[in-house]
C-alpha cells in the first residue's frame, strides 16, 4: 500500500510568483485536505476536496486554490506569493467514511524570498 | 470557534521518566480528539484517537482519555525512551457529518518532547 506522496519535497519563490504543489493521496483514499504548518506552529487548515470539488475551506484568501483529480490526486496552487506564505504544506488523505482518521504526507517545504 | 491549547514546551525528560503533556479544548457538542506526532522532517503521524466521552486512546505505550467535563485529552507515557522524542499535536474534528467543517482538523502548537539517555 502506497502512503500520500507530495511533490516536491522543497522549492524557493520569490514574492509575486506563483506555485503549485502536488498530493497523490494514499490507496483508496478519495478525500485530500491540505494544511498550512508555520515554523513552530500547529497544521491550520486551509481546504479539502471530494470528488473534485472543495468542501469546506479555512481562513485563507482566494488566491490559495486547488484541484483534485479523478485519481483522487490534487493540487495546492498558490498565486502573489508573499513572505508570510513561507511554511511546511501538508496534505492529508482520508476515505469519507473514515474522514476522522486522516493520513498526512510528508510535505512541501516552502520558502518565499 | 474551536480551538486547541497544549501546554508550553519544550520538554525534557531522562530516559524511563513518566510523560505528561496537556491539551485542552474547546468546542460544540462532543468532538473526536486526536495526538499526532511529528518526527524531525517529516510529515505528522496519528498516535492516538478518542471519539467519545470517556474513551481512552492508547498506542506505543502512550494513552489519552477523553475528559468531557475538564475539557481536556492529556497524553501519558510510563517510560519514555529517547526515540519518543519529537513534536507532540494534539487535534480536534468537529462531530459534524458533512458541511464546511467536516473533517477540518484543528491543532494545538504543538509540544517539542526531549528524551536524554
Amino acid at each position: 500500500e502506497t502512503g500520500v506522496t507530495q511533490s516536491p519535497t522543497h522549492l524557493i519563490k520569490t514574492r509575486g510568483q506563483q506555485v503549485t504543489l502536488r498530493c497523490s493521496s494514499q490507496s483508496g483514499h478519495n478525500t485530500v485536505s491540505w494544511y498550512q504548518q508555520a515554523l513552530g506552529q500547529g497544521p491550520q487548515f486551509i481546504f479539502q476536496y471530494y470528488r473534485e470539488e472543495e468542501n469546506g475551506r479555512g481562513n485563507f484568501p482566494p488566491r490559495f486554490s486547488g484541484l483534485q483529480f479523478p485519481n483522487y490526486s490534487s493540487e495546492l496552487n498558490v498565486n502573489a506569493l508573499e513572505l508570510d506564505d513561507s511554511a511546511l504544506y501538508l496534505c492529508a488523505s482520508s476515505t469519507r467514511d473514515g474522514i476522522k482518521e486522516q493520513y498526512f504526507g510528508p510535505g512541501t517545504r516552502l520558502t518565499v524570498t | 470557534g474551536d480551538s486547541v491549547t497544549q501546554m508550553e514546551g519544550p520538554v525534557t525528560l531522562s530516559e524511563e521518566a513518566f510523560l505528561t503533556i496537556n491539551c485542552t479544548y474547546t468546542a460544540t457538542g462532543y468532538p473526536s480528539l486526536f495526538w499526532y506526532v511529528q518526527y524531525p522532517g517529516e510529515g505528522l503521524q496519528l498516535l492516538l484517537k478518542a471519539t467519545k466521552a470517556d474513551d481512552k486512546g492508547s498506542n506505543k505505550g502512550f494513552e489519552a482519555t477523553y475528559r468531557k467535563e475538564t475539557t481536556s485529552f492529556h497524553l501519558e507515557k510510563g517510560s519514555v525512551q529517547v526515540s519518543d522524542s519529537a513534536v507532540y499535536f494534539c487535534a480536534l474534528s468537529p462531530p459534524l457529518a458533512g458541511g464546511t467543517s467536516y473533517g477540518k482538523l484543528t491543532f494545538g502548537q504543538g509540544t517539542i518532547l526531549t528524551v536524554h539517555p
